[in-house]
């Protein structure tokens, strides 16, 4: 069993749309959780950052924590042709910088 | 403010020899780390350095090896290359006491 898993998609919604996108882990000691947005041919770009347990929100996106259950959550309302892309969610624990991801979802928005 | 670059872009070897990929990380970023990436997999941490020194390693044989250098530039090397090692090679960068990591667009390695 990989350590954080992801529905590889792909993902299919039509604009406007809201979508969720879903991570599940099973290290406790993961403290940090992040979301990447990785287009084709390129690095991943930071997209959230959450510290524990909790939501968080920017602009279109939410970001939320269950500790107790080891589940990650991405949500995007009114999704734009522009969010097409693969999301990673990578969580660390306290000890430096290593980032275990998961295998990523795509996602279509389609116009 | 640059951010991460990495060289080449594209790279093509035949197996058995040697790569070296490079990065310069984004300006004020103290902490470098290689992530290995396989066609629809998630990155694979390879390693990360700290102050010119090897700080954290993943499950990755020696024959990966890297280098920092005093102005935070740093170096992947890899050595006796085998057809697996086909990947996106990305290096991040993380400024001082954050978390975060800021990646580049990665260098596409090819192992024929």
């Amino acid at each position: 069993q990989k350590e954080v898993e992801q529905d590889p998609g792909p993902l299919s919604v039509p604009e406007g749309a809201i979508v969720s996108l879903n991570c599940t882990y099973s290290n406790s000691a993961f403290q940090y959780f992040m979301w990447y947005r990785q287009y084709s041919r390129k690095g991943p770009e930071l997209l959230m950052y959450t510290y524990s347990s909790g939501n968080k929100e920017d602009g279109r996106f939410t970001a939320q924590v269950d500790k107790s259950s080891k589940y990650i959550s991405l949500f995007i309302r009114d999704s734009q042709p522009s969010d097409s892309a693969t999301y990673l969610c990578a969580p660390r624990n306290n000890a430096g910088n290593m980032l275990t991801f998961g295998g990523g979802t795509r996602l279509m928005v389609k116009p | 403010e640059t951010g991460v670059t990495q060289s080449p872009t594209h790279l093509i070897k035949t197996r058995g020899q040697q790569v070296t990929l490079r990065c310069s990380s984004q300006s004020g970023h103290n902490t470098v780390s290689w992530y290995q990436q396989a066609l629809g997999q998630g990155p694979q941490f390879i390693f990360q350095y700290y102050r010119e020194e090897e700080n954290g390693r993943g499950n990755f044989p020696p024959r990966f090896s890297g280098l920092q250098f005093p102005n935070y530039s740093s170096e992947l090397n890899v050595n006796a290359l085998e057809l697996d090692d086909s990947a996106l090679y990305l290096c991040a960068s993380s400024p001082p006491g954050d978390e975060k990591l800021f990646f580049g667009s990665g260098t596409q390695l090819s192992v024929l």
